[in-house]
């Protein structure tokens, strides 16, 4: 089973469209992440939430809104889409422990 | 705020023989410090961590890490490379009570046959 999935994997669209990545855990943490991975494959943090509540949002454009609906569930929505935003977002939750379990990751591409 | 520093973009090796991968650090309190690997088209993997205890600390795939806390370093080890190794990896950091865990800008490791 695999333990943080995100959908889709590939998601191709046109300038000024809105989309959405779901993400889905299943290891019964209460932290989960988004990042974003430029071309140069820096990772920068988006948003995080505990237990549904949202603890880190960091400088990120409000076109881009998170949501959860339960603890094992983080989506990422994203509004009026931009060249720039074309990147690979990562989906994460967080063991007690501190470990970050990875989803495989989502390449979005803007045209 | 916390920060992390990996100098090398690339670093290159022959298998068989020792890999280094650097890494300074900068955080407030007692650091909680990551290492991960990330294979091409995949999401990052842990390898390893340190939060208190003995400076070396073990990992996955014969990897380890020495913590240094004067000199504010988690060096990443391995003391044989394999060819399946070549990835790029991530160090990252956090404060002790931090959600946020910060990441370096990864250094791509290549062993070549």
């Amino acid at each position: 089973d695999t333990a943080v999935s995100q959908t889709p994997k590939y998601l191709v669209t046109q300038m000024g469209n809105d989309k959405s990545i779901k993400c889905e855990q299943n290891l019964g943490h209460d932290t989960m992440y988004w990042y974003k991975q430029d071309s140069k494959k820096f990772l920068k943090i988006m948003f995080s939430y505990n237990n549904k509540e949202l603890i880190i949002n960091e400088t990120v454009p409000n076109r881009f809104s998170p949501k959860s609906p339960d603890k094992a569930h983080l989506n990422l929505h994203i509004n009026s889409l931009e060249l720039g935003d074309s990147a690979v977002y990562f989906c994460a939750s967080r063991s007690k422990m501190g470990k970050l379990f990875f989803g495989s990751g989502t390449q979005l591409s803007v045209l | 705020a916390q920060s992390v520093a990996q100098p090398e973009d690339q670093v290159n090796v022959a298998e068989g023989n020792p890999l280094t991968v650097k890494c300074t650090y900068s955080v407030s309190g007692n650091p909680y410090l990551f290492w991960y690997v990330q294979y091409p088209n995949r999401g990052l993997q842990f390898l390893l961590k340190y939060i208190t205890g003995d400076n070396l600390v073990k990992g996955s795939y014969g990897f380890e890490a020495e913590f240094n806390k004067s000199q504010t370093s988690f060096h990443l080890k391995k003391p044989s490379a394999l060819v399946s190794d070549s990835a790029l990896y991530f160090c990252a950091v956090r404060g002790p009570n931090d959600y946020k865990l910060s990441f370096g800008a990864g250094t791509t490791v290549t062993v070549r046959a």
